[in-house]
C-alpha cells in the first residue's frame, strides 16, 4: 500500500534554532499533503494544507511565518519550524490522501523537544 | 463548522469484551467515513472505512453507519490489552472547493487484563 515516510521521527533542538521536517510519498504522487501538530492527550490538529506547486492554506491562528511549508515535489513536503521555542515542542504528522479506500495514510511523526 | 464528535472517554472494557465506540457528524451529505487507531507517541493507522450504509467488518474490528442519524460506530469484539489505544473517527466533508478530512477528538481505549 501506499507509504508515507516521514524524518526525522525525533528531535531536540535548542530554542531560537530551526527544525525541518520532510515527508515523502512512496510509490505515489501525493499533490497535497496535510500538516498535524498533536499535544499531548490532545487530538490532532491540522495546521496546513501543501499543494504541489503553489501556497500553502494555513489554518486559523496558524503562523505561517513561523512554519514554513514547501511542497516542491509530487513527492516531497517539508515543514520548518522557525526560530522555536519551548512552546512549540509537540508531535508533528503529516499525512496524504491515498483514495478511497485507504483514505488518509499517515507518516510515522516527529517528536520535536525544544530546550 | 463542519463537526465529528466522540467521547472522550476513556473507556475500560476487560479482557474479551465487546467494545464499543461511537462517532456523530454535522454533515448529511458526508459520503466517506473512517476509523483509525493510534497508540501513544504513534500516528495513526488506518483501521477500516466504511461508505454505506449498514455493517462492515474486518476480522474483530465492525464498522456501522446510520447516515440518517448521522452517526457511525466501531465494535471491537474479543477486545485484547493490546487493542488498548485512541481512536480517531474522522469524515470527510465535501464542499464547492474540495473536501476537508475531518477528526474527531478521538476516544481512549482501555482493556483490562
Amino acid at each position: 500500500g501506499a507509504v508515507v515516510s516521514q524524518h526525522p521521527s525525533r528531535v531536540i533542538c535548542k530554542s531560537g534554532t530551526s527544525v525541518k521536517i520532510e515527508c515523502r510519498s512512496l510509490d505515489f504522487q501525493a499533490t497535497t499533503m496535510f500538516w498535524y501538530r498533536q499535544f499531548p492527550k490532545k487530538s490532532l490538529m491540522l495546521m496546513a494544507t501543501s499543494n504541489e506547486g503553489s501556497k500553502a492554506t494555513y489554518e486559523q491562528g496558524v503562523e505561517k511565518d513561523k512554519f514554513l511549508i514547501n511542497h516542491a515535489s509530487l513527492t516531497l513536503s517539508t515543514l520548518t519550524v522557525t526560530s522555536a521555542h519551548p512552546e512549540d515542542s509537540s508531535f508533528y504528522i503529516c499525512s496524504a490522501y491515498t483514495g478511497q479506500v485507504a483514505g488518509y495514510t499517515f507518516g510515522s511523526g516527529t517528536r520535536l523537544t525544544v530546550v | 463548522q463542519k463537526e465529528v464528535e466522540q467521547n472522550s472517554g476513556p473507556l475500560s472494557v476487560p479482557e474479551g469484551a465487546i467494545a464499543s465506540l461511537n462517532c456523530t457528524y454535522s454533515d448529511r451529505v458526508s459520503q466517506s467515513f473512517f476509523w483509525y487507531r493510534q497508540y501513544s507517541g504513534k500516528s495513526p493507522e488506518l483501521i477500516m472505512s466504511i461508505y454505506s450504509n449498514g455493517d462492515k467488518e474486518d476480522g474483530r474490528f465492525t464498522a456501522q453507519l446510520n447516515k440518517a442519524s448521522q452517526y457511525v460506530s466501531l465494535l471491537i469484539r474479543d477486545s485484547q490489552p493490546s487493542d488498548s489505544a485512541t481512536y480517531l473517527c474522522a469524515v470527510i466533508f465535501s464542499n464547492n472547493y474540495g473536501q476537508n478530512f475531518v477528526f474527531g477528538p478521538g476516544t481512549r481505549l482501555s482493556v483490562l487484563p
